[in-house]
């Protein structure tokens, strides 16, 4: 089975400009998730899909980030404009629809590395 | 809110002894508890879980993890290090029930030397 992909793995940009990540979930997962990775800090979700629907984005600043996951697959995550506080890794991760046979596990990605200077 | 404490950024151990990595947590509910590692330019795998049962949970690679309600504890333990044991943990907390956002802790940077 495919893992999770995400491109690009390495970004490296001005402050002011904009940036875009995209992912591929695992094929069949109902649920994915964008996080944020600050160096020497856990994943913090950024925002939550189940299927082409948000489940929460309260953690998303909502006035540079935006994300969108159309027809229920892949998603992209963009800043506009981006700030050098941004500069982290981006992980996304997917799972299957929570439920009683559900295992609760997510799947990563690699990530993307987000540079900005 | 949930939260997860790792109180050990880094934790050192020889090879072939035991090791532990402590994670505490807080949430409202029941909790379902997950421990995560990450290698070097990788995203992070999946260890173990508990979500309901017995609370000592075995995982992969030979990791366990016990559950302790009381103490709001779910400690990483494997019974001989081995080198390549060596990686960031990282321990996470989500309520009970559908589409629960996941916390993570701060993680905890293992070292298993030769």
């Amino acid at each position: 089975e495919a893992g999770v992909a995400q491109s690009p793995r390495y970004k490296i940009i001005e402050k002011r400009q904009s940036v875009a990540f995209w992912c591929n979930p695992i094929s069949g997962h109902a649920t994915l998730y964008w996080y944020q990775q600050i160096l020497g800090q856990g994943p913090k979700l950024l925002i939550q899909f189940q299927n082409n629907g948000v489940v929460d984005d309260s953690q998303l600043p909502k006035d540079r980030f935006s994300a969108e996951r159309l027809k229920g697959v892949d998603s992209t995550l963009k800043i506009q404009p981006a700030k050098l506080e941004d500069s982290a890794v981006y992980l996304c991760a997917s799972s299957p629809m929570d439920g009683p046979r559900s295992s609760y596990e997510q799947y990563f990605g690699p990530g993307t590395r987000l540079t900005v200077t | 809110a949930q939260s997860v404490a790792q109180p050990e950024d880094q934790v050192n151990v020889a090879e072939g002894n035991p090791l532990t990595v402590k994670c505490t947590y807080s949430v409202s509910g029941n909790p379902y508890l997950f421990w995560y590692v990450q290698y070097p330019n990788r995203g992070l795998q999946f260890l173990l879980k508990y979500i309901t049962g017995d609370n000592l949970v075995k995982g992969s690679y030979g990791f366990e993890a016990e559950f302790n309600k009381s103490q709001t504890s779910f400690h990483l333990k494997k019974p001989s290090a081995l080198v390549s044991d060596s990686a960031l943990y990282f321990c996470a907390v989500r309520r009970s029930g559908s589409a629960r956002q996941l916390t993570f802790g701060s993680g905890t940077q293992l070292t298993v030397l030769p």
